[in-house]
């Protein structure tokens, strides 16, 4: 069966610093990757999501993903959080001809101000 | 303007009652699902269903009976509630079945059982 990884579960970082969260699927054919993001209190929501052509996935407030198939992997990056980024940070993939997404366990992002 | 609704947003009760999680959206998608996030944040899928037909169940106990009077609900009715069923469930909608499509979350429903 399909899985997906997300070793960092917690992760702290001061503003202005960079992130890289780390995302790894086992599923040898074609994937559909995602991330949401999960505000404190609030519902889940999509940053970003990567289905074919350029590997390098913009998303919105300033995320970015890059989906290297060689690795099996679709990390998750920002050059510079903000507190207002404190979260809980999901990567999901969707494998075969329908939808099922599959989520890894989250990493939850800690910002200082 | 929620585009995706649940109600009610907190649930508490004791082990073997009977509850139900409704769940609205008005966005117009034909396909909408439910996801369980346990205690350690893990979400995982529990069913979803494309213009009110059921098309994953993943090995869900029988306690759990969705149902879907037209596209815009799905609710969610739990039988003989147990302590292992504390946990956060989320509706969510998309457009319909194609994996391109973005699923759409509600606020979730947090769930304590006694």
């Amino acid at each position: 069966a399909q899985s997906v990884s997300q070793h960092n579960h917690h992760v702290i970082l001061s503003e202005a610093a960079s992130l890289e969260l780390g995302c790894n699927y086992s599923y040898g054919g074609t994937v559909n990757l995602f991330w949401y993001v999960q505000y404190p209190g609030q519902h889940l929501q999509l940053l970003l999501k990567y289905f074919s052509g350029d590997p390098l996935v913009k998303g919105i407030k300033g995320f970015e993903a890059e989906f290297i198939k060689s690795k099996f992997s679709f990390n998750l990056r920002k050059p510079s959080v903000q507190w207002s980024d404190t979260a809980e940070y999901f990567c999901a993939v969707n494998v075969g001809g329908f939808q099922k997404l599959v989520f890894g366990t989250g990493t939850r992002l800690l910002v200082s101000p | 303007d929620t585009a995706v609704s649940q109600t009610p947003k907190y649930l508490v009760t004791q082990m073997g009652n009977d509850k139900s999680i409704k769940c609205e959206q008005n966005l117009g998608h034909d396909t909408m699902y439910w996801y369980k996030q346990d205690s350690k944040k893990f979400l995982k899928i529990m069913f979803s269903y494309n213009n009110k037909e059921l098309i994953i169940n993943e090995t869900v106990p029988n306690r759990f009976s969705p149902k879907s009077p037209d596209k815009a609900h799905l609710n969610l009715h739990i039988n003989s509630l147990e302590l292992g069923d504390s946990a956060v469930y989320f509706c969510a909608s998309s457009q319909d079945l194609a994996v391109q499509e973005t699923q759409y979350f509600g606020p979730g429903t947090r769930l304590l059982v006694l």
